[in-house]
């Protein structure tokens, strides 16, 4: 099976940087993505990292360390509007590829 | 169009009845999928549809069936729930089983008495 373990609470101040980590174990691991949740509404995506590296897409920025099953997603300039829950979720291989997500990580942003 | 619609919003039901949730997306996507979230937890994926075929049943009870009539549709059976199974129930699609960018439509807020 999978297993992804992040910080189940982060507060940061508006303005500020916040990083939020993602450590898993896996079998046939193809990519780590990020979604953004807002409390009572849908998951949406916000990126994604199949090699190991940084992904920019403007004030988010996601990390992926292969060799040490390590990931991280970056916000910038925080808003007030980031607070939210963001989930690691773990695409591994196969004939299918299945989605597994991490424990989720809920940010809040403090004026 | 980049929206992946779900009917009803909310639904309460008792153990007996029987009761469909319903998933539309107009995107091209040809694979979709159930989710189920608990309060505080993330979610969980319940079954996978490539090109209208179930790919994945993440050995979910029988209570739960889905169906795909089509590529835009997706629907989820309730027969005999047991209050435990309240829950956000979420759909997502995306193009492909291989593709990583997910859509998830808004979900259906279901509880069983």
């Amino acid at each position: 099976g999978q297993s992804l373990e992040q910080p189940s609470e982060v507060t940061a101040v508006e303005g500020a940087i916040v990083q939020i980590n993602c450590t898993y174990q896996t079998s046939g691991f193809y990519g780590l993505s990020w979604y953004q949740q807002h409390d009572g509404g849908a998951p949406t995506f916000l990126s994604y990292n199949a090699l190991d590296g940084l992904e920019e897409t403007g004030r988010f920025s996601s990390f992926l360390s292969r060799s040490d099953s390590y990931g991280y997603l970056l916000l910038q300039e925080l808003q007030m509007k980031d607070s939210a829950s963001y989930f690691c979720a773990v695409t591994v291989g196969g004939g299918y590829q299945k989605v597994t997500f991490g424990t989720g990580t809920k940010l809040q942003v403090i004026p | 169009d980049t929206e992946v619609t779900q009917t009803p919003k909310h639904l309460v039901m008792g153990m007996t009845n029987k009761k469909s949730l319903k998933c539309e997306q107009h995107m091209g996507h040809r694979a979709m999928y159930w989710y189920k979230q608990k309060a505080k937890k993330p979610p969980e994926l319940m079954f996978v549809y490539s090109y209208e075929k179930l790919s994945i049943n993440e050995s979910v009870p029988s209570r739960f069936s889905p169906e795909c009539p089509n590529s835009s549709l997706l629907n989820l059976h309730l027969h005999a729930l047991q209050p435990e199974d309240s829950a956000l129930y979420l759909c997502a699609s995306s193009q492909t089983t291989t593709s990583q960018h997910w859509f998830f439509g808004p979900g259906t807020r279901l509880t069983v008495l």
